[in-house]
């Protein structure tokens, strides 16, 4: 059983530069998350897409970040001219949602790309 | 505004005996609760979680209590082992969320030998 996967695990950037992180979800996982931790905070939530559809993204920090997940399996999170305050580390998510509409599921995390921006 | 709060920043129990962590959140209507370990480096792995119709949820060592009236749950560990040392997320979807996680900031275990 393959959990959620993510590449890179880590990532060192130039300020201004472009970087895009990869997550593979678990194979039967129709819901996937993207999620930001900075030191001494709970994971903070960014988007999710249920299949290719993205259903919320108005929680991404600024419009700098982009994701995607075109054929509903893995998904990229890009974020455009890099700043320092965007180190930290990067997780991924997936869950299963039976049925229709918002249902309470258990997600399942990867294990996170840290990013570290000079 | 924190809806999902872990007031204690750590907590340090001996081998053995019993670990209790706490989570307090503020929306009423979040219907679903997780706990997470997270070891350094590492993403959060799930524990065990709890529906808002149930009070208590029991799994091997861990058994998570909810008091709704309260707005509380705790996460019991018992008995407690050193690898058992991480730090714990509390966290809660519904009420709005839309099927995200809200999470408090967690509390560091230690379990000493």
């Amino acid at each position: 059983d393959t959990g959620v996967s993510q590449d890179p695990r880590h990532k060192i950037t130039k300020r201004g530069q472009n970087v895009t992180f990869r997550c593979d979800p678990i194979s039967e996982h129709n819901r996937l998350y993207w999620y930001r931790q900075t030191l001494g905070q709970g994971p903070e939530f960014l988007t999710y897409f249920q299949n290719e559809a993205q259903l919320e993204k108005s929680r991404l920090l600024s419009d700098r970040f982009s994701a995607e997940r075109p054929k509903g399996s893995f998904s990229t999170l890009e974020i455009q001219r890099t700043e320092q305050g965007d180190s930290a580390m990067y997780l991924c998510a997936s869950s299963l949602a039976r049925g229709g509409g918002v249902i309470a599921d258990t997600q399942y995390f990867g294990p996170g790309t840290r990013l570290t921006v000079l | 505004d924190q809806q999902v709060k872990q007031n204690s920043p750590s907590l340090s129990v001996q081998e053995g005996r019993i670990s209790i962590l706490n989570c307090d959140y503020t929306n009423s209507m979040f219907d679903y609760f997780l706990w997470y370990k997270k070891y350094p480096a590492e993403g959060p792995t799930f524990l065990i979680s709890i529906s808002s119709i149930k009070d208590k949820n029991e799994d091997g060592r861990f058994t998570v209590f909810l008091n709704k009236s309260a707005k509380h749950l705790s996460l019991h560990i018992v008995p407690s082992q050193p690898g058992d040392s991480a730090v714990y997320f509390c966290a809660a979807s519904g009420g709005g969320s839309q099927g995200n996680l809200i999470f408090g900031k967690g509390t560091k275990l230690s379990v000493k030998p």
